[in-house]
């Protein structure tokens, strides 16, 4: 059965620290990995990842994908409370279309 | 901007009700999605469409039906709700298999 698990489940920081979530994953013909960052209400797309050792990069955060390893790491730097939220971890199998989720990290950054 | 609409932000019924949600994406994406997201279990897939009238299970279709009759608009139907189902519902669309989803603000529904 395809799993994905997200580290940890929750986070308290103070704002301008460093913070990295993990996101592990046993899926059969992976395809591609993505991170989505969730408020109040719809998720909200941040990065896909397909190849291994590729960092993405958009402002603050960052990401890369061990796909010897099975797992990916999202990287908050110089975090602000802006930044509170649930992040969700996906794997898309090659099979289908559909995205297995994992948890989520709720992160809280405090002031 | 890809804009996914959701026919209802909150939504409170009774055990035993029909209900259906709506959701409408305006940008001809070919798949549509039905997440339910509940604390500590994170988002389920309850079914997709890959395409008008074309719908697959998700992990828990049981006690879920979907209509698409338009590309636009994927509907998901409660026939008989029950209190297990009080949940956050969230609708998804991507142009295609291979590439990111975008969600709708979802649906809190409380079933009473």
């Amino acid at each position: 059965e395809d799993k994905v698990v997200q580290s940890p489940l929750s986070l308290v920081v103070h704002e301008g620290d460093t913070v990295t979530l993990n996101c592990s994953y046993e899926v059969t013909n992976f395809r591609s990995l993505l991170w989505y960052k969730q408020e109040k209400k719809a998720p909200t797309f941040l990065f896909m990842l397909t190849s291994s050792g590729i960092e993405k990069k958009s402002g603050r955060l960052s990401s890369i994908l061990d796909k010897k390893e099975l797992f990916s790491i999202l990287n908050i730097t110089a975090t602000q409370t802006g930044d509170s939220a649930i992040y969700l971890c996906a794997v898309e199998p090659n099979s289908g279309y559909a995205l297995n989720f994992g948890k989520g990290t709720s992160l809280l950054v405090t002031p | 901007d890809v804009k996914v609409t959701q026919s209802s932000r909150y939504l409170v019924k009774r055990t035993g009700e029909k209900v259906f949600l709506e959701c409408v994406q305006d940008m001809d994406h070919e798949n549509m999605f039905w997440y339910r997201q509940d604390p500590g279990l994170g988002l389920r897939l309850i079914y997709f469409s890959y395409d008008v009238k074309m719908k697959e299970k998700g992990d828990i279709p049981e006690g879920y039906s979907v209509s698409r009759e338009k590309k636009e608009r994927f509907s998901l139907i409660l026939e008989s709700a029950s209190t297990n189902q009080t949940s956050m519902y969230l609708c998804a669309s991507s142009p295609s298999s291979y590439n990111e989803q975008f969600f709708g603000p979802g649906t809190r529904l409380t079933v009473l």
